[in-house]
């Protein structure tokens, strides 16, 4: 099992530049997540998929859009991209059961820089 | 706001040595805490969990506490190695989803030899 994997590891944009992030888990997990990681913050949640067909916002939602593929695969997209989102993304899927979320498994992030 | 504060920002600790971590936080309603660990470069990895029940979880030499009561956790490592060189963070589930989730800022631990 790969778990999940992201691509790319790292990007370089200039301002204004639109790219995609991909996401897929072989893991079967329902729920899936996208996240930011900036230096002296806690991660923050940018989109989740609860479940496949269905996507909502997070924490930080703005300059971003998401798609749930299929139940492996989602996808978040910088439609125009500003230094502001430098930053390294996280995407990571769970299950949720029993009323509670069983553990999160992270990929191994994007790191992307915005000039 | 649910806030998860986490303490030292960062510890250097001889390789052997002991170390304790710790987190206080204000998430309601409480749902479970898990302690991460992230190494450099990398997507964090889930160590313990522990629900409102459980005051304490073990897994090897790392050793989480829970008071329920205080909003206290604690991650307890022993016998350090230099591979427990990485971020711990701390992150608190409220009831009802996982996007009720709050992290921590992380406390960055360097083993050296």
């Amino acid at each position: 099992n790969a778990g999940v994997t992201q691509t790319p590891k790292f990007q370089v944009l200039k301002t204004g530049q639109s790219m995609t992030l991909q996401c897929a888990q072989d893991m079967n997990h329902n729920s899936m997540y996208w996240y930011r990681q900036d230096p002296g913050m806690g991660l923050r949640l940018i989109y989740y998929s609860a479940s496949e067909g269905t996507t909502d916002k997070g924490e930080v939602p703005n300059g971003y859009n998401v798609s749930r593929l299929n139940k492996r695969e989602f996808s978040l997209r910088l439609e125009s991209a500003a230094p502001s989102q430098t930053s390294v993304y996280f995407c990571a899927s769970s299950e949720f059961r029993q009323g509670r979320n069983t553990e999160a498994f992270f990929g191994q992030g994007t790191r992307l820089t915005v000039v | 706001k649910n806030q998860v504060e986490q303490s030292p920002q960062s510890l250097i600790i001889l390789e052997g040595k002991n170390c304790t971590l710790q987190c206080n936080y204000t998430v309601s309603p409480f749902s479970n805490l898990r302690w991460y660990k992230q190494d450099t470069g990398r997507g964090p990895v889930s160590l313990t969990i522990m629900t409102f029940s459980e005051n304490t979880k073990s897994n090897g030499r790392y050793t989480a506490t829970l008071d329920a009561d205080t909003k206290q956790s604690s991650l307890h490592i022993t016998a350090s190695q230099l591979s427990d060189s990485a971020s711990y963070i701390c992150v608190v589930s409220s009831s009802g989803g996982y996007q009720k989730v709050t992290f921590g800022t992380g406390t960055k631990l360097q083993v050296i030899p």
